[in-house]
């Protein structure tokens, strides 16, 4: 069956930089995934399409600090210059054939 | 620009039905697979339910199977979630979402969402 996990949350300090992780459940490392940012009180925003061997594509306005990188079974969302409005859930998402799979979601503090 | 605005939500008895509707600008429904995906107060995302960009496939989260119907109106350009048998575990901010390419793939634009409350 295919799971998305991520950790619950997440925190790191105005300006510095922070990866949020996503692991595909075994057998499944070849899925891509895309990122999804949810702040308080909106809704969901695509922020990119992530694939296997790491190449990504972001969606419209989308800042260049916002990045995305994979290894093996792993999905990473790294953004750098943290800023106030990045405190946020942060979702990956997958999908087959008449299904979508959601990650638990990453709760960013930023400090 | 692309702009999906969901519709119909509000407070229903439990074993009632509720229409949601999503009105799609900026892109034509019939090119798109389009979604429905729930939220649930304090909760994460949960896929619905999924109809492909003809309107020949259309397919749905265990959860709901058997009491919710995806549809749309390509005049219209508008999307539809039939809720019938409604439970209080369905009550959510319910999303439509579209898909980035007509087959599977990512959602890459969202609306705002409508919450569906099912409470006696």
């Amino acid at each position: 069956q295919l799971v998305l996990t991520q950790s619950p949350s997440a925190s790191a300090s105005l300006g510095a930089s922070v990866k949020v992780t996503c692991t595909l459940s075994s057998g499944h490392s070849s899925y891509a995934i895309a990122w999804h940012q949810q702040q308080p009180e909106k809704g969901p925003r695509y922020l990119m399409k992530l694939n296997s061997d790491g190449t990504h594509t972001k969606g419209d306005g989308i800042p260049d600090r916002f990045s995305g990188s994979s290894s093996g079974a792993e999905r990473y969302l790294t953004i750098s210059s943290l800023q106030s409005e990045d405190e946020a859930d942060y979702y990956c998402q997958t999908w087959g054939t008449g299904f979508v799979v959601f990650g638990g979601g990453t709760k960013l503090t930023v400090l | 620009q692309v702009q999906l605005v969901e519709s119909g939500g509000g407070v229903v008895q439990p074993g009632r039905s509720l229409r949601l509707s999503c009105a799609a600008s900026g892109f034509t429904l019939s090119n798109y697979g389009m979604h429905w995906v729930r939220q649930a107060p304090g909760k994460g995302l949960e896929w619905v339910a999924v109809i492909s960009y003809d309107g020949n496939k259309k397919y749905y989260a265990d959860s709901v199977k058997g009491r919710f119907t995806i549809s749309r109106e390509t005049s219209k350009n508008t999307l539809y979630l039939q809720m019938n048998s409604l439970r209080a575990e369905d009550t959510a901010v319910y999303y439509c979402a579209k898909c980035l390419q007509a087959a599977a793939g990512p959602l890459d634009f969202w609306g705002l969402g409508t919450l569906v409350t099912v409470s006696s």
